[in-house]
């Protein structure tokens, strides 16, 4: 039962224009979401978090949006680079726990057309 | 900085083999944490160490795998034996505190296992 899900394989974008990675979730417990960034051969590099008390969340180039009703959030990339093709990872947490391992999408590959 | 540093970067055995994977985590990173990803999956949590504790182990297959992070610091990930669906890529992160808000966990490259 996947409880993050990142329904779109792969997207291609032309270099300048936006980048919308999509991500939906099921589990209510989660509070904070995060997205990662992977290049082969490398392990993930943090990107940019969200907590669900907030609905956006903005760093340079990069927002998340959060639609916590919907169970939704997306990934915003303005304006797309080439540096940025990459695989990225939606990943959700529950901090009240103790634990905070990740629970993560299966990626998006990006791939920026020049 | 140094980043979280991971050995072997690949290992090739047969089934019924047993493997060990190593781990060093950034320097005063308490917290660490094995992942097992998957070909055309994401990452998925098998084990979470804060110190040389368990804090979550609910998700790593007992009968095969074992961890282990002796003195807090470096952390051991065996298999034994070893089947064919092992094969995956095993990714070390470590971070430097444990629950409250979500914190950055920092990923080592991974050890990619293929099982033959």
């Amino acid at each position: 039962d996947q409880q993050v899900k990142q329904n779109s394989p792969s997207l291609s974008v032309q270099e300048g224009r936006i980048s919308i990675l999509n991500c939906d979730y099921t589990n209510s417990m989660f509070d904070y979401f995060l997205w990662y960034k992977k290049y082969p051969a490398e392990g993930p590099t943090f990107l940019i978090s969200i907590s669900s008390i907030k609905d956006k969340n903005e760093d340079g180039r990069f927002t998340v949006f959060l639609n916590k009703s919907a169970k939704h959030l997306s990934l915003h990339i303005v304006p797309s680079q080439p540096g940025d093709s990459a695989v990225y990872f939606c990943a959700a947490m529950y901090s009240g726990g103790g634990a905070d391992g990740l629970t993560f999408g299966k990626g998006t590959h990006l791939i920026i057309q020049p | 900085e140094a980043g979280v540093a991971q050995s072997p970067r690949y290992k090739i055995i047969e089934k019924r083999q047993s493997v060990a994977f190593w781990c060093n985590p950034i320097s005063g990173h308490a917290t660490l944490y094995w992942y097992q990803q998957i070909l055309g999956q994401g990452p998925k949590l098998l084990i979470q160490f804060q110190n040389n504790g368990v804090v979550d182990d609910s998700q790593l297959p007992k009968d095969r795998f074992s961890a282990e992070r002796l003195k807090g610091v470096d952390s051991t990930l065996k298999i034994q034996p070893a089947k064919l669906e092992d094969s995956a890529v095993y990714l070390c992160a470590s971070s430097s505190r444990l629950g409250g808000e979500a914190n950055e966990q920092f990923f080592g490259p991974g050890t990619r296992l293929t099982v033959l």
